[in-house]
């Protein structure tokens, strides 16, 4: 099973929006929508901000919105915060197991 | 309020064998649609999943480690198990657990993670 493909980085400045693609085959991202997506500060445990494609966990900023379209789904930060600054990864259902992890983007805020 | 902690040896050598216990709060295991995961986080790199058990005792497990990896369940504990054989120094990591949420396919809390290093 391999990793979904993530951009390794992606960055913006205050206020602008940024999108993190997260690329998967016909057997996991295209097949299901169980895509998550999950913020991890430096030194900190992963938290959940996207769930079943586009749905926020109760407290999660509605600044954070997903999509998917084929193969690949997207997260998308709009109004940028320096405290968005963080790594970002996705996660979808696969046919062979509950979960695969993409590699992870390092968002940027300039 | 879902807490999770994950607790077990910071130090391993090659071939042991690795027991992670998860101990939470807030929520049973027996509860239908409820699940407890494994994810580990080797320093600087991805997460990746390991496991997961789900509140009916289906295990599931990374297919690439399915071979070394049992994760079982004590519901009147409120604990979930870990077990990796044959470690390897590939396999120094934080290893966090996660609460999956009910007939969701995420995980919405994770425990703080442990740092295992293999030496």
């Amino acid at each position: 099973q391999s990793a979904l493909t993530q951009p390794a980085s992606v960055s913006g400045s205050p206020g602008q929006s940024v999108t993190i693609s997260c690329t998967g085959t016909s057997s996991d991202v295209g097949r299901y929508y169980y895509v998550s997506w999950y913020q991890q500060h430096p030194g900190k445990a992963p938290k959940l901000i996207i769930y079943d494609v586009s749905k926020r966990p109760s407290g999660v900023s509605n600044r954070f919105s997903g999509s998917k379209s084929g193969n690949t789904a997207s997260l998308t930060i709009s109004g940028l915060q320096t405290e968005d600054e963080a790594d970002y990864y996705c996660s979808s259902y696969t046919t062979s197991s509950p979960y695969v992890f993409g590699a992870g983007t390092k968002v940027t805020v300039l | 309020q879902i807490t999770l902690k994950e607790s077990g040896p910071t130090l391993v050598k090659p071939t042991q064998t690795l027991t992670l216990t998860c101990s939470f709060s807030g929520f049973s295991l027996s509860t239908g649609g409820v699940g407890v995961g494994w994810i580990r986080q080797p320093p600087g790199k991805a997460l990746e999943w390991l496991a997961l058990i789900y509140w009916d005792d289906d295990q599931r497990y990374c297919p690439s480690l399915k071979t070394r990896l049992t994760i079982t369940k004590d519901t009147s504990k409120n604990q979930v198990v870990l077990t990796m054989t044959n470690m390897d120094p590939v396999d120094t990591a934080t290893y966090y657990c996660a609460h999956r949420r009910q007939w969701v396919n995420a995980f919405d809390i994770w425990g703080q993670g442990t740092m295992v290093t293999v030496s």
